[in-house]
């Protein structure tokens, strides 16, 4: 089957420090990968993904590299800020059923920053 | 674009009653849409897939009878909680694609039942 394991949190950091998420998946068939990430009270964003292996996912500042030879997909931002805090998930899809793309997600790693 | 609001985002029913939840995309056409829940401080489970006009497709585990679904059209589907408990209190989170890879999910409905 198929699933996602990240590190477990939660993870506080200074303002303006190193991040690193790890994600690692298994999966039958060519997925597609994810990462969310939800603020408190609300439903999920879509942060980046990568379609194939060796794509760059980036955005606001965060990446992730689809590395299929290690079946990882880790998140990674030089410089974290305040705004960052959230819980950031981890995700892969495939197809399912022969039309729909169904998610598994990981666990969530609840990540504060403080000022 | 492809935003996708969910109505009400909090409800408190009592015991025994019935709460229906609505997914609304607002900018797209939404061929599927699924229902997750979210227990505090956990992942996502996956309910339910509904694709436009059938029957929804659950999840292993998950009764059909108890979390009616319906995806009547291409903008709109609705998830109904019926005869509601205390343990199904819980976030419900919807997402909507249209046919392509990403999903756009739902600000969530905080379901509470007393």
């Amino acid at each position: 089957g198929n699933s996602v394991t990240q590190m477990e949190g939660p993870v506080t950091l200074s303002e303006e420090a190193f991040l690193t998420i790890n994600c690692t998946y298994t999966a039958t068939g060519y997925p597609s990968l994810f990462w969310y990430v939800q603020y408190p009270g609300e439903g999920l964003q879509l942060l980046l993904k990568a379609t194939k292996a060796d794509d760059k996912g980036s955005n606001k500042g965060f990446e992730a590299t689809y590395r299929k030879e290690t079946t990882s997909f880790h998140l990674e931002k030089g410089s974290v800020q305040v705004s960052d805090s959230a819980v950031y998930f981890c995700a892969l899809s495939v197809l399912s059923g022969g039309s729909n793309y169904k998610l598994t997600f990981g666990k969530g790693t609840l990540l504060t920053v403080n000022p | 674009g492809a935003v996708v609001s969910q109505h009400p985002s909090r409800v408190i029913c009592k015991s025994g009653t019935s709460v229906k939840i609505e997914c609304r995309s607002l900018d797209f056409q939404a061929t599927t849409m699924f229902w997750y829940r979210q227990f505090p401080k956990q992942s996502l489970m996956l309910m339910a897939t509904s694709n436009e006009g059938s029957k929804a497709t659950y999840e292993q585990g998950v009764e059909k009878d108890k979390f009616l679904i319906n995806h009547a059209s291409l903008t709109l589907s609705t998830l109904t909680v019926t005869s509601a408990h205390p343990e199904d209190s819980s976030f419900y989170i919807c997402s909507a694609s249209g046919g392509r890879l990403e999903q756009y999910f739902g600000p969530g409905t905080r379901l509470t039942v007393t």
